[in-house]
């Protein structure tokens, strides 16, 4: 069955330093993958996307993320992060499932940032 | 502006009566969803529709309905049927066109029964 796997459930990091945020799935094929960004009591926001090609793919705010097929992993990395990057972080695979397209999500990772 | 909108943002409602949960959007997407979410576990999706008239059921449909009369509208009610309906449920669209798994999301609304 499809899964995703995030799991770190909160990380913590000083602004101005690097963020790697794990995510690793189980699918029989190559996967659409995403990440998707939620601050406190808010709905989700598309960061980035992945469906072929280039394995390294960048989002909004800054944010990258590198397709590793023989790791089955989606990380998601930033160089330097803001204060206002701390938020709830979702990953999620996009699963065909005769004909009905949907996506399942991981757990999330809570991030935040201390000055 | 083009968007989603979930109301109300906070909605109490006391056991055993039935409550809906308001979708709409201007996206023109075909495909609209219903997730839950809890802490700790993510997303559950609880209904989509691709069409209107047609709508199939997610993870956990039990003690939910909906109903997809409008391309815009898809609204969720939550029965008495439903064991712990106390959660924050999220509000989803996609269109063909960007792929169907590109989801914008609504901002939410939180449901609290006692």
């Amino acid at each position: 069955a499809q899964s995703v796997t995030q799991p770190d459930i909160h990380i913590t990091v000083s602004e101005g330093a690097s963020l790697e945020l794990r995510c690793n799935y189980s699918y029989g094929a190559t996967p659409y993958l995403f990440w998707y960004v939620q601050s406190p009591g808010q709905g989700l926001q598309l960061l980035l996307k992945y469906f072929s090609g280039d394995t390294l793919v960048q989002g909004i705010k800054g944010f990258e993320a590198e397709f590793k097929r023989s790791q089955s992993s989606f990380n998601l990395r930033k160089p330097s992060v803001h204060w206002s990057d701390a938020a709830e972080y979702f990953c999620a695979v996009g699963l065909t499932n005769f004909g009905n397209e949907k996506l399942t999500f991981g757990t999330g990772t809570r991030l935040t940032i201390i000055p | 502006d083009g968007g989603i909108t979930q109301s109300p943002k906070y909605l109490f409602r006391k056991e055993g009566q039935n409550v809906t949960l308001s979708c709409e959007q201007n996206l023109n997407h075909d495909a609209m969803y219903w997730y839950r979410q809890d802490p700790g576990q993510g997303l559950r999706l609880i209904y989509y529709s691709q069409i209107v008239n047609d709508f199939q059921k997610g993870d956990i449909a039990e003690g939910y309905s909906v109903s997809r009369e409008k391309k815009e509208s898809f609204p969720l009610t939550v029965t008495s049927a439903q064991k712990n309906p106390t959660a924050f449920y999220l509000c989803a669209s996609s269109s063909l066109g960007t792929g169907w798994y590109e989801q914008y999301f609504g901002p939410g609304t939180r449901l609290t029964v006692t």
